[in-house]
């Protein structure tokens, strides 16, 4: 067990649907960030929270959002879901936000859209 | 892009050998990192270098990094069959601590 939870970890919709992921960050890390992984692109980083806030954006959909919340939990919506949003979503965590921290990542959320 | 690139894709060696990834990237850098994924897991952190270090010893992991070249380079010394798996190096050109990760390098080690 890394630390880094994440919930649900299979999850299977249809088209146009959205969903939630969830992601509870090691203890007393404060930064979160959200990967995609697919076989043709490779690990994504989509965006970063740090304390509550935004911190960077990445390669995030318009279709895609997320927040962290006061307990350092964070979700990552995915909305008008598509056949190629069938993915490896991971929630990783770090101490802080910057500095150079090695990350601690969840064990992922495997989205299959249908 | 800011992804850097491992090489090979694919690396299959005997059990007890060494085997060498190696990672390119294009953007100068912060620091540069190297995880293990097993089939469908997490990833797994193993090692971060910094951009003002040049060699770096965990175990039997040995990390370098040519700045200059903009590259670094993975050693698995007396490899096991438990070293299967994929792994990745990832860099960071910003200052807040985003890591963009490279394609990956896959690894079997046959016992």
């Amino acid at each position: 067990d890394s630390g880094v939870t994440q919930t649900p970890k299979h999850l299977i919709t249809a088209t146009g649907q959205r969903v939630t992921l969830r992601c509870s960050p090691r203890s007393g890390d404060l930064s979160v960030y959200w990967y995609q992984q697919s076989l043709d692109q490779g690990l994504q980083f989509l965006i970063q929270y740090y304390n509550g806030e935004e911190r960077a954006k990445g390669n995030i959909l318009e279709r895609f959002s997320a927040q962290q919340f006061p307990d350092l939990h964070s979700e990552l919506n995915l909305s008008s879901l598509e056949l190629g949003d069938s993915a490896l979503y991971f929630c990783a965590s770090s101490p802080h936000g910057g500095g150079g921290y090695g990350y601690t990542f969840g064990s992922g959320t495997r989205l299959t859209v249908v | 892009s800011q992804q850097g690139e491992e090489d090979p894709q694919a690396l299959s060696i005997q059990e007890g050998e060494n085997a060498t990834m190696n990672c390119s990237y294009k953007t100068s850098i912060n620091n540069l990192q190297w995880y293990r994924q097993n089939s469908g897991r997490g990833l797994v952190h193993l090692i971060l270098i910094r951009s003002n270090e040049r060699e770096k010893h965990s175990g039997r992991l040995r990390v370098t990094l040519d700045t200059s070249k903009k590259s670094s380079s993975l050693l698995i010394t007396a490899s096991r069959a438990a070293d299967t798996a994929s792994y990745f190096c990832a860099t960071d050109p910003n200052t807040g601590n985003q890591f963009y990760f490279g394609t990956g390098t896959s690894l079997t080690v046959i016992p």
